[in-house]
């Protein structure tokens, strides 16, 4: 079946650090692949995606890139700020309608 | 353009009750997907609704069900409470069903069974 693993959190940096989040997946076909961003109290918010291999998604400072030879969407940004402070997930659909399937997400904590 | 809103934002019910909950689409969007977010589960997909049928349905009990309108507004359903159905609901929508749409979330409904 289609699966996504992200790696565990929780992840402290420091403000300006670099931050990478290894995301994973398994799916039959050919996902899309998207990265979420959660505050707390909030819903969802949309942070970047990449819909076919080499793709990169990119916002905000955040950068993934679709790597099909690894099964990969790593999230990358340069210098975190203590606003990035969230939890961020890692999801793919394969086109089967309105199904998101998501890793289990990565609470990330920035300090100045 | 408006978000995705979803009414109640809290609701606090006893075992045993029914609850509905209620998700507006952004305007124009056609596919509202539901999701249950619990600390031990994660993030899981409870069904999809397009033109007002349901197209995709997740591993949830019959219990949990839901409708979809012809302005493609939608609501759930969650008879018999358990106490195991305290969780954030989210609802999405998207323009499409395709591979490459987007799901835009809602702020969710946050759902406590005592």
């Amino acid at each position: 079946g289609n699966s996504v693993t992200q790696m565990e959190g929780p992840v402290t940096l420091s403000e300006e650090a670099f931050l990478t989040i290894n995301c994973t997946y398994t799916a039959t076909g050919y996902p899309s692949l998207f990265w979420y961003v959660q505050y707390p109290g909030e819903g969802l918010q949309l942070l970047l995606k990449a819909t076919k291999a080499d793709d990169k998604g990119s916002n905000k400072g955040f950068e993934a890139t679709y790597r099909k030879e690894t099964t990969s969407f790593h999230l990358e940004k340069g210098s975190v700020q203590v606003s990035d402070s969230a939890v961020y997930f890692c999801a793919l659909t394969t086109g089967q309608g309105g199904k998101l399937i998501f890793g289990q997400g990565t609470e990330l904590s920035v300090k100045p | 353009k408006a978000g995705v809103t979803q009414t109640p934002r809290y609701l606090i019910k006893t075992r045993g009750q029914q609850v509905t909950l209620s998700c507006s689409p952004i305007s124009g969007h056609r596919s509202v997907s539901w999701y249950q977010q619990t600390p031990g589960q994660g993030l899981q997909f409870l069904f999809e609704y397009f033109s007002e049928t349901q197209r995709n349905k997740g591993n949830f009990p019959g219990r949990f069900s839901g409708r979809q309108f012809s302005n493609s507004r939608s609501e759930m359903n969650v008879s018999t409470l358990e106490l195991g159905d305290s969780a954030l609901y989210l609802c999405a929508s998207s323009l499409n069903r395709g591979r490459t749409d987007t799901q835009y979330f809602g702020p969710g409904t946050r759902l406590t069974v005592l």
